[in-house]
Formats: C-alpha cells, sequence, structure tokens
C-alpha cells in the first residue's frame, strides 16, 4: 500500500531555530506538493514541484522558507528561523499528472510547534 | 479576487440521512473540482473528481454535482454513517493550471 511519508510527525521548538521537514513521496510520482493548514487559513499552498523542478513556490515566505528535491524520493522544507507564527500543520502531498484524475495523495503531516 | 466558501458551522445529521455539503467559488474558471475527506490528525484523503464539463459523479455512497452557471458543487452522502463523520473539503483547479485552491472544509457530524 502506497504512501507518502512525512518526518517528523511532531515538531517543538525555540524560535530562532532552524526546523527542516521531510516527506518521501509515492514512488512513481512526478509531482510534490508542501502545504500549511491552521484553523485561521486553512490549507495554504507553499510550494510545487513537477519532476523534482520548482514550479510554484509563491505561497512561501522566501526570506525563511525554502523547498527542494535533492532527489525523486526525498522532498524538504526548511525554516530558517522559525518564528512562532509558522506553529502549523505541514503536509506534503504526490501526485501523479497526467494520469487524468490529477488526485493527490497527503502524507499524516508534521504538526509544528514553535515556542 | 477568488474565493472558495464551504459552510463553516458543522452539519449535524441523523444516522441513516443524506448529508449535503456546498461548495461556492467566486472567480474562477474551474477545470475540475475536487472533493477530500479529512479526518483528525490526519492528511486530506482523495474522493471524488468532477470535470467542468460533467454535470453529476457518483462513487457508491458518494455524489457530486457540479454547476458552474451558480459556481457551485454539491457533495451528497446517502444513507450517512457516524464513520462518515469528518472534515470534508472542496479543492478548485483552474484550467491550464494543476495546483488546487483548497476550501476550508466543513465539518460532519453523523449521529447514531
Amino acid at each position: 500500500d502506497a504512501r507518502v511519508t512525512q518526518t517528523p510527525r511532531h515538531k517543538v521548538t525555540e524560535m530562532g531555530q532552524e526546523v527542516t521537514m521531510r516527506c518521501q513521496p509515492i514512488l512513481g510520482h512526478n509531482t510534490v506538493f508542501w502545504y500549511r493548514q491552521t484553523m485561521m487559513q486553512g490549507l495554504e499552498l507553499l510550494a510545487y514541484f513537477r519532476n523534482r523542478a520548482p514550479l510554484d513556490d509563491s505561497g512561501m515566505p522566501k526570506d525563511r522558507f525554502s523547498a527542494e528535491m535533492p532527489d525523486a524520493t526525498l522532498a524538504t522544507l526548511k525554516i530558517q528561523p522559525s518564528e512562532p507564527r509558522d506553529s502549523a500543520v505541514y503536509f506534503c502531498a504526490s501526485g501523479l499528472r497526467g494520469q487524468g484524475g490529477n488526485e493527490q495523495f497527503f502524507g499524516p503531516g508534521t504538526r509544528l510547534t514553535v515556542l | 479576487s477568488q474565493k472558495i466558501e464551504q459552510n463553516s458551522e458543522a452539519l449535524n445529521i441523523q444516522e441513516g440521512k443524506t448529508a449535503t455539503l456546498t461548495c461556492n467559488y467566486t472567480n474562477y474558471s474551474p477545470a475540475y473540482l475536487q472533493w477530500y475527506r479529512q479526518d483528525p490528525g490526519r492528511g486530506p484523503v482523495f474522493l471524488l473528481l468532477i470535470r467542468e464539463n460533467e454535470k453529476e459523479k457518483r462513487k457508491e455512497r458518494l455524489k457530486v454535482t457540479f454547476d458552474t452557471t451558480l459556481k457551485q458543487s454539491l457533495f451528497h452522502i446517502t444513507a450517512s454513517q457516524p464513520a462518515d463523520s469528518a472534515t470534508y473539503l472542496c479543492a478548485l483547479t483552474s484550467g491550464g493550471s494543476y495546483i488546487p485552491t483548497f476550501g476550508r472544509g466543513t465539518s460532519l457530524i453523523v449521529h447514531p
């Protein structure tokens, strides 16, 4: 049963610290999305990759956030320095563009708390 | 500006009844619309996709309608069960894009 995996599942850190979240997309998927979910804003897109190339990161605060795909099995989202307002659940999702469905498969999320 | 609206109030219904959730949008020309289910502490799970040229889609007890004139999608769960209790999100994708925009979801609570 193929799944998107994310690590860590929970992260508590202090303001100013670097946070790295990791995602393993489903093997064979060619798109990866990073989302942030809060009660106030709902699910917001941070970054979108296709075939490992970043195509859209307009939703991401560039001064402190960065997203990469060093290889097809790993996507990373970094926050440096972290701030309390970054506290949220961060989801990674993968998909297979071109197969008509365009559905996304979400990971379990990383719950980030910045004190 | 573009906006997707889902009822922020929880929908409470009795087991066995049909649940109907609404997704309204403005300033979009969606190529397709998706519905996802999200349980507490978990990521959203894809349920159904309906394209702009389709009026209705069904999957088991689920039915989705899409009215591009009214700019509205309705999501129905027939013979609802307590296990259907969750938050349901709609997501729109405009033509030429592959990036969906999600609504904030509506919580459904099915009482036994």
